[in-house]
């Protein structure tokens, strides 16, 4: 497995205002992605996030809403902009491994007032 | 978004029960996976799947490879107070890298 951080852990934000969320592995991984976990809920994958291009976001998930950058294989950013209360999630970053295998960081709550 | 069918949603039992819970999908998988999150944490993925009808080992809990490829079963034996959580099984199929987690199953132990 790697080691996984995110930054931050939790924060609490105004509606309307932006959030960057950053993830920082211990060692270099091709794939990561990013996901959104309302409460209780599952989880539900935003975007893959690919070094040196765009990400590729799924159904429901936009690049102006949630802009990803994966400047090298150890670290990625996602940024929640112009949030509202339907925003409020935990976000979580994963990295893949071995056959399709993914390991997640502990998560950042974000609470939108 | 898609998502797998777990079941049961929750399951309150007693320190020492084994406890058993699946997932179920409409579509084939070629990995199953197997995670468990405690409050305010990560998944942290339990066991990977990665042929129809596997049994898989990790401790205490055992999980298989549904024969037809579209579900997944997770055995906890003689559970502990630590057992509590939410698991959650995740399929992946096709050419993607993509995972589907299931809608989860929360285990709560009362020693």
């Amino acid at each position: 497995s790697a080691v996984i951080s995110q930054k931050p852990s939790r924060d609490i934000c105004q509606r309307g205002t932006s959030l960057t969320i950053q993830c920082q592995v211990d060692s270099q991984v091709t794939m990561m992605f990013w996901y959104r976990q309302q409460p209780g809920q599952s989880l539900t994958l935003i975007a893959t996030a690919n070094q040196g291009s765009e990400a590729t976001y799924e159904s429901g998930f936009v690049i102006d809403k949630f802009p990803i950058s994966r400047p090298n294989l150890t670290f990625s950013t996602l940024t929640v902009s112009n949030m509202s209360p339907e925003d409020s999630s935990i976000y979580l970053c994963s990295v893949g491994r071995g056959s399709y295998e993914q390991y997640f960081g502990p998560g950042t709550r974000l609470t939108v007032t | 978004g898609q998502q797998l069918n777990q079941s049961p949603q929750s399951m309150f039992i007693q320190e020492g029960e084994d406890v058993s819970m699946n997932c179920t999908s409409s579509s084939i998988f070629n990995t199953w996976l197997w995670y468990k999150q405690d409050p305010g944490e990560g998944p942290v993925l339990l066991i990977a799947l990665y042929k129809a009808g596997e049994l898989t080992s990790n401790g205490r809990l055992t999980a298989q490879f549904g024969i037809t490829r579209k579900d997944s079963f997770l055995n906890i034996s003689a559970s502990i107070p630590s057992d509590v959580g939410i698991y959650f099984c995740a399929g992946q199929g096709g050419a993607t890298n993509k995972l589907i987690f299931g809608t989860g199953t929360l285990l709560a132990v009362q020693p």
